[in-house]
Order: structure tokens, then C-alpha cells, then sequence
């Protein structure tokens, strides 16, 4: 079965210093999810895109954070800078509207901010 | 402000019998719940959805049971396995389809 790819699987930097994870949904799924998880926390979500379009944002921090996803396909999440607290699991999600609302994620980038 | 409990502690069983996990919201007003399983260092694996006009929802080993009264879903799964052993994640979606994630339970089924 095909899977959400994600890169890289761990990234250690240091504070203020810049990082960006990719991520590849499943072919077709035109619905893709970025997701924060703290140790020992469920997912939060951080954006959501539909085909190119950014359709939640709320929980971005917009000051620092920045998601595209330019041809529908694959995205990119970036931070800069990074800070202490921003040490997580990042995941990504897919899903089509065939398949409900059942979210399929890749294997998240484990950060560590230094 | 919407809550979603799950229980913080560990469920440790033994092999064979039923492992039930709790699942409470406050709140809220979900149109559907999700059960995830996930793995140490690994991504949710989706299990099963049950919708707010259902009350069981059942796959092989696997049951829901959601009452939308009491504001809870229970999660069993019958005849465990030492391989359940995992945490499972509840997410409630309203009508706009975005999930919100309790922290999960973790199972620990001694064989």
C-alpha cells in the first residue's frame, strides 16, 4: 500500500538557526495535514492544506512558521528561527474524500532544538 | 474550552483478555471519533471511525462504542495480544472535518 513519505527522519540544530522538513502524500490525496506532537501528547494540527490552498492556519505560529505546498502535491514546513520549545515529532498527514476522513501519516521528523 | 480525556495512565493486561480504553470530551459536538493506534518513534495508524448517529462500530477483534449522552467512546479489543501493545490515540472532528487528538493511552499486554 502506498505511504506518506517524510525528510528527513531526525534533524538536531540549534536555536535561531533555520530548519525545513518535505513532505510526499499519497498519490491522489488532494487533502494534507502538518502536525505537531509533544512527547507524551496527541497530534496538534498546525495547518491543513486542500490541493494548493491553506484552508487552516490557526494554529501556526505565523511569526516563525511557514508551510507551502506550490503544485498540490508535496510540501515543505519551515522554521526560523527555531527555538528550544519547538523540540517535537512533526507529521504528515493525507487523506481523500473517498476514504472519509481517515487520515494516513507519514513517519514524522523527530527535531531537536540544542 | 474542548476537552478530550484519555486515560494518562497505562492499561496493562494480560494476554487473552479484553483491553478497554476510555475515550471523554467535553464541550464539543463531534460528528464523527477516530480510534489511531501508534507505535513508539512511528506515525498514527488510522483503526477505525465511528459517526455521531452510530453506537458500535465493530472490525475483527476490534469495537467502538460511542454515546454522544454520556460524551465517551470505549475502545475494546478482544482476545489481546502481546502485539496490541502500543498507545492508541482518540481524535474527535466537528462538521468542519478538523481532528482534535486526546494524548492517548498506552496498552501493555503481558504475554
Amino acid at each position: 500500500e502506498a505511504e506518506v513519505a517524510q525528510s528527513p527522519r531526525y534533524k538536531i540544530t540549534e536555536k535561531s538557526q533555520a530548519v525545513a522538513f518535505w513532505c510526499d502524500p499519497i498519490s491522489g490525496h488532494a487533502t494534507l495535514y502538518w502536525y505537531r506532537q509533544i512527547l507524551g501528547q496527541g497530534p496538534e494540527l498546525l495547518v491543513q492544506f486542500q490541493d494548493e490552498s491553506v484552508v487552516d492556519d490557526s494554529q501556526l505560529p505565523k511569526d516563525r512558521f511557514s508551510a507551502e505546498r506550490l503544485k498540490g502535491v508535496d510540501s515543505t514546513l519551515k522554521i526560523q528561527p527555531a527555538e528550544l520549545g519547538d523540540s517535537a515529532m512533526y507529521l504528515c498527514a493525507s487523506s481523500s474524500l473517498d476514504r472519509g476522513n481517515e487520515q494516513f501519516f507519514g513517519p514524522g521528523t523527530r527535531l531537536t532544538v540544542l | 474550552s474542548q476537552k478530550i480525556e484519555q486515560n494518562s495512565e497505562a492499561l496493562n493486561i494480560q494476554e487473552g483478555k479484553t483491553a478497554t480504553l476510555t475515550c471523554n470530551y467535553t464541550n464539543y459536538s463531534p460528528a464523527y471519533l477516530q480510534w489511531y493506534r501508534q507505535d513508539p518513534g512511528r506515525g498514527p495508524v488510522f483503526l477505525l471511525l465511528i459517526r455521531e448517529n452510530e453506537k458500535e462500530k465493530r472490525k475483527e477483534r476490534l469495537k467502538v462504542t460511542f454515546d454522544t449522552t454520556l460524551k465517551q467512546s470505549l475502545f475494546h479489543i478482544t482476545a489481546s495480544q502481546p502485539a496490541d501493545s502500543a498507545t492508541y490515540l482518540c481524535a474527535l472532528a466537528d462538521s468542519s472535518y478538523k481532528l482534535i487528538f486526546g494524548s492517548g493511552t498506552r496498552l501493555l499486554v503481558r504475554p
